[in-house]
């Protein structure tokens, strides 16, 4: 079936960098954009970019410029993302989701299950 | 940005009871609004997209409606396993944002 499975839950120092995978079956990878989202225990959802599996490149919300990388791998189907400079904001559960679409501009069908990083000294 | 504001922000109904949950948008979005649904614990549910657009499996009693800035997710007779937050989102360009969520419980 189609599914996104993530890497497990990390822990995080303040100043350390995260890198989360996500892994897609049951689809062909580079057919669909995927998605990062993530929540804050007990918070809402906030989007933090895209990246098109197919070239490789990605879109980034203007919150986490400078700090945010998201690439893919395609030989294995998996996504990427790595998040810099953590402080203790960036707990929360990190889901990968994927756009119901060709192009970037569909809604969310598919989701990870998603990936707790937690940040403490 | 463009800004989406949900509300209430939480609401207390009986099984059976129709259940109402508005979204506005901060400027136009046409019909590029969809509702999520977030159970305790787990992952968010893509309920509906394009507005009104129902995904597969999901149950009738659920239906969205609206255009432009406002846009609405009724419940049709509520039931137990609604209890969740519901999350309305806009979507088409960057960024993508969601509304603040809805808690759902059951009186």
């Amino acid at each position: 079936q189609v599914q996104l499975v993530q890497s497990g839950a990390e822990v995080k120092k303040p100043g350390a960098s995260m890198k989360v995978s996500c892994k897609a079956s049951g689809y062909t990878f580079s057919d669909y954009f995927i998605h990062w989202v993530r929540q804050a225990r007990g918070q809402g959802l906030q989007w933090m970019g895209w990246i098109n599996t197919n070239s490789g490149g990605p879109k980034y919300a203007q919150n986490f410029q400078g700090r945010v990388t998201m690439t893919r791998d395609t030989s294995i189907s998996t996504a990427y993302l790595e998040l810099s400079g953590l402080t203790s904001d960036d707990t929360a559960v990190y889901y990968c989701a994927r756009d119901d679409g060709a192009d970037p501009d569909n809604a969310f069908d598919i989701w990870g299950q998603g990936t707790m990083v937690t940040v403490s000294s | 940005d463009i800004q989406m504001t949900q509300s209430p922000s939480s609401l207390s109904a009986s099984v059976g009871d129709r259940v109402t949950i508005t979204c506005r948008a901060s400027q136009y979005i046409g019909k590029y609004l969809a509702w999520y649904q977030q159970k305790p614990g787990k992952v968010p549910k893509l309920l509906i997209d394009a507005t009104s657009t129902l995904q597969s499996g999901v149950p009738s009693r659920f239906s969205g409606s609206g255009y432009a800035t406002d846009f609405t997710l009724t419940i049709n007779s509520l039931q137990p396993e609604d209890v969740a937050t519901y999350y309305c989102q806009k979507y088409g360009d960057a960024p993508w944002t969601f509304g603040r969520g809805t808690k759902v419980e059951l009186k």
